[in-house]
C-alpha cells in the first residue's frame, strides 16, 4: 500500500474550518483514500473515503487533487470534540477487503 | 453506521495467564476481521488478518502461537493472548469489513490489557 505523509500536529480554533493535509505521491490507480480519526483510548472512527472525486458527508469533506498525489480533509466547523488523531490511509481492495496500514497521523487540537 | 463490539473493554491479569478478547460485528456479516495493537502514543500496528473458516494471516514479527486467533463465525473473531507477560500490556483493537460493502471498515472500541 502507498505510504502517506501527514503533519504531526495541528491546531484549530473552535468554529473554524480544520484543513488536514495528506501526501500520497505513490498512490496507484486503484487505491482509495480513507480518513479515520481516533479519540484518546477509543477505537478509530471512519470519517470518509474517496477515489478521485471530491466527497462530502455529514462529518467532513474530502478534497483530492487531480493527480491524486495529495488530499485534504476538511472539518467545516471544528468543535472541541473533534480533538483527535486523524489518520490518512490509502489502500486497495485485496481479495474482497482492504488492509489499512496506519501511519502516525495528525494530532488535531481544537481550542476554544 | 455498523457496530463492532469488543469484550472485555478492560482486563487485568497475572503474568503467565491467558486472556481471550472477543470481537463481534453486531449488525453485519464480516468474512474478514483485523486485529491491531497500539502502545501508548503510538499508531495502530496490524497484528493479523482473521478470515472466517480459515487460518489467520499474521504480520511479520507477530507470534502465531502466542496470539491465537479464531474466526469461527461471520460475526465473531477471538484473540487469545497466551502466557501473557507485562510487555503484552497494550490496547488491542479489532476491525471488521462488511462482506457486502468492502470499502467500509468498522473498528471496535478496543480492549485495554494490563499484565501484572
Amino acid at each position: 500500500d502507498a505510504k502517506t505523509t501527514q503533519p504531526t500536529s495541528m491546531d484549530c480554533a473552535e468554529g473554524r474550518a480544520a484543513n488536514l493535509p495528506c501526501n500520497h505521491s505513490t498512490i496507484s490507480g486503484n487505491e482509495y483514500v480513507y480518513w479515520y480519526r481516533q479519540i484518546h483510548s477509543q477505537g478509530p472512527q471512519y470519517i470518509i473515503h474517496g477515489l478521485k472525486n471530491n466527497e462530502t458527508n455529514e462529518m467532513a469533506s474530502l478534497i483530492i487533487t487531480e493527480d491524486r498525489k495529495s488530499s485534504t480533509l476538511i472539518l467545516p466547523h471544528a468543535t472541541l470534540r473533534d480533538t483527535a488523531v486523524y489518520y490518512c490511509i490509502v489502500s486497495h481492495a485485496s481479495g474482497g477487503s482492504y488492509i489499512p496500514t496506519f501511519g502516525r497521523g495528525t494530532s488535531l487540537i481544537v481550542h476554544p | 453506521g455498523a457496530v463492532v463490539s469488543q469484550h472485555p473493554s478492560r482486563v487485568i491479569c497475572k503474568s503467565g495467564t491467558s486472556v481471550k478478547i472477543e470481537c463481534r460485528s453486531l449488525d453485519f456479516q464480516a468474512t474478514t476481521m483485523f486485529w491491531y495493537r497500539q502502545f501508548p502514543k503510538k499508531s495502530l500496528m496490524l497484528m493479523a488478518t482473521s478470515n472466517e473458516g480459515s487460518k489467520a494471516t499474521y504480520e511479520q514479527g507477530v507470534e502465531k502461537d502466542k496470539f491465537l486467533i479464531n474466526h469461527a463465525s461471520l460475526t465473531l473473531s477471538t484473540l487469545t493472548v497466551t502466557s501473557a507477560h507485562p510487555e503484552d500490556s497494550s490496547f488491542y483493537i479489532c476491525s471488521a469489513v462488511d462482506s457486502v460493502s468492502y470499502n467500509e471498515q468498522f473498528f471496535g472500541p478496543g480492549t485495554r490489557l494490563t499484565v501484572l
